[in-house]
């Protein structure tokens, strides 16, 4: 069975750009969930995909936007960039809404 | 919104030793409760969970207990070894998910030899 995977691993963006990160669930998983995880911190959540549509958003701007596909696998857009966004972004698949199972994440750096 | 506290933020103990790791939560509506475990440069790792209907839950040297009333929960680790050290975060959500995990600020284990 494979595992939550995450592209890319790494980028360096500047300020004002977009970037769009990918996500693949775990095989049989229909819910993905997105977290932003700045350094020294927990992880914080962004917002929730379940079939396809979004399920719950946390404490996060517009610019923050993403997608899921009809197989599972979800984006996670940033728009208009700031300094503050540097952080790891972590992708986690769940099966309908049960526990949640992590990526290894996509660590962005904002210059 | 759910509050999530979590002591101590740094925790030594010796190899053999036993771990206590301890989070309160404010919204009484939680009732779903994981712990992850993160090694460095990886994502955080499902340990163990548990329910609101459930006291306590056990998984070899791992354990959870929960106290609905004082709204909070605790890890126990036992007979700790090196490979347990790690960042270990609990975390709450209304177990619909519709809101996500909010989580503690992380305990940062530290086994010595």
């Amino acid at each position: 069975e494979t595992g939550v995977t995450q592209s890319p691993t790494h980028l360096i963006k500047t300020r004002g750009q977009q970037v769009t990160l990918r996500c693949s669930s775990q095989s049989g998983h229909n819910t993905v969930s997105w977290y932003q995880q700045a350094l020294g911190q927990g992880p914080q959540f962004i917002f929730q995909y379940y079939r396809e549509e979004e399920n719950g958003r946390g404490n996060f701007p517009p610019r923050f936007s993403g997608l899921q596909f009809p197989n599972y696998s979800s984006e996670l857009n940033v728009n208009a960039l700031e300094l503050d966004d540097s952080a790891l972004y972590l992708c986690a698949s769940s099966r309908e809404l049960g526990a949640q199972y992590f990526g290894p994440g996509t660590r962005l750096l904002v210059l | 919104g759910e509050n999530v506290e979590q002591h101590p933020s740094t925790l030594s103990v010796q190899e053999g030793d036993s771990a206590v790791i301890k989070c309160t939560y404010s919204d009484s509506a939680s009732n779903y409760f994981p712990w992850y475990k993160q090694e460095l440069g990886k994502g955080p790792q499902l340990i163990i969970d548990i329910r609101s209907n459930v006291g306590e839950k056990k998984d070899q040297r791992i354990a959870v207990t929960l106290n609905k009333t004082a709204k909070h929960f605790s890890l126990h680790i036992t007979e700790t070894q090196p490979e347990d050290s790690a960042v270990y975060f609990c975390a709450a959500s209304t177990g619909g998910g519709a809101d996500g995990l909010t989580f503690g600020k992380g305990t940062h284990l530290i086994i010595q030899p």
